[in-house]
């Protein structure tokens, strides 16, 4: 199937400071991607929809400003978490679409606010 | 609007079958999805059925869907202890992204 990469896997930062995750497709071209949250023992959480060239569409709760999405080609989405805070820590996975019927998932990003 | 549920919990000894079972709301639902979770990594695509069909086969993976009662289910014939993962029911709308179910963690005994 097709591939789409997550970058960092992990990362562990200090409360105030921005971390930035990068989403890849590897072998097929995105102009859509999806950022997801999921806390332990919980389902995945849409946070935003990130498409090539224009704004990304946030659902409802979710910070633009705290969280900045720019996809800036087809094949890749960034997710910055900005003056991040210990509630931002979290489990974050991006995916992406190939055509309307199947959707690949990166690898997830384990973020830990300290 | 879009509701998906699954059961948290199941637990099944090596070799038997398990079954998995989804329920989702919105009827317009043109694909629906089962991804494999292990822990601390990302979703496994495992399969996808079409809303215009009622069962899917794929090797040890079996899909049903009762489209009148918006019932899903994902049936893991001889179940291997490599198959101890979370795993999520989706569907898409064609609106939006994905809606995932809460995820039923599979624990296989020996």
């Amino acid at each position: 199937g097709a591939v789409v990469s997550q970058h960092p896997s992990w990362v562990i930062c200090k409360s105030g400071t921005s971390v930035k995750i990068e989403c890849r497709s590897l072998d097929f071209q995105a102009t859509t991607m999806f950022w997801y949250r999921q806390f332990p023992k919980q389902s995945l959480m849409l946070m935003a929809t990130s498409n090539e060239g224009s704004k990304a569409t946030y659902e409802q709760g979710v910070e633009k400003d705290k969280f900045l999405i720019n996809h800036a080609s087809l094949t890749l989405s960034t997710l910055t978490v900005t003056s991040a805070h210990p509630e931002d820590s979290s489990f974050y996975i991006c995916s992406a679409r190939i055509d309307w019927t199947e959707a690949f998932f990166g690898q997830g990003t384990r973020l830990t606010v300290v | 609007g879009e509701d998906v549920e699954q059961s948290l919990f199941l637990s099944v000894r090596e070799g038997d079958s398990s079954v998995i079972n989804c329920t989702y709301t919105d009827s317009s639902s043109t694909y629906l999805y089962w991804y494999k979770q292990e822990p601390g990594a990302g979703l496994q695509l495992l399969t996808y059925i079409f809303s215009n069909m009622d069962m899917k086969q794929d090797q040890r993976l079996t899909v049903l869907l009762n489209k009148k009662d918006k019932h899903l289910s994902l049936r893991i014939a001889d179940t291997q202890t490599g198959d101890s993962a979370i795993y999520f029911c989706a569907e898409y709308t064609g609106r939006r992204a994905l809606t995932f179910g809460s995820g039923t963690r599979l624990q296989v005994q020996p």
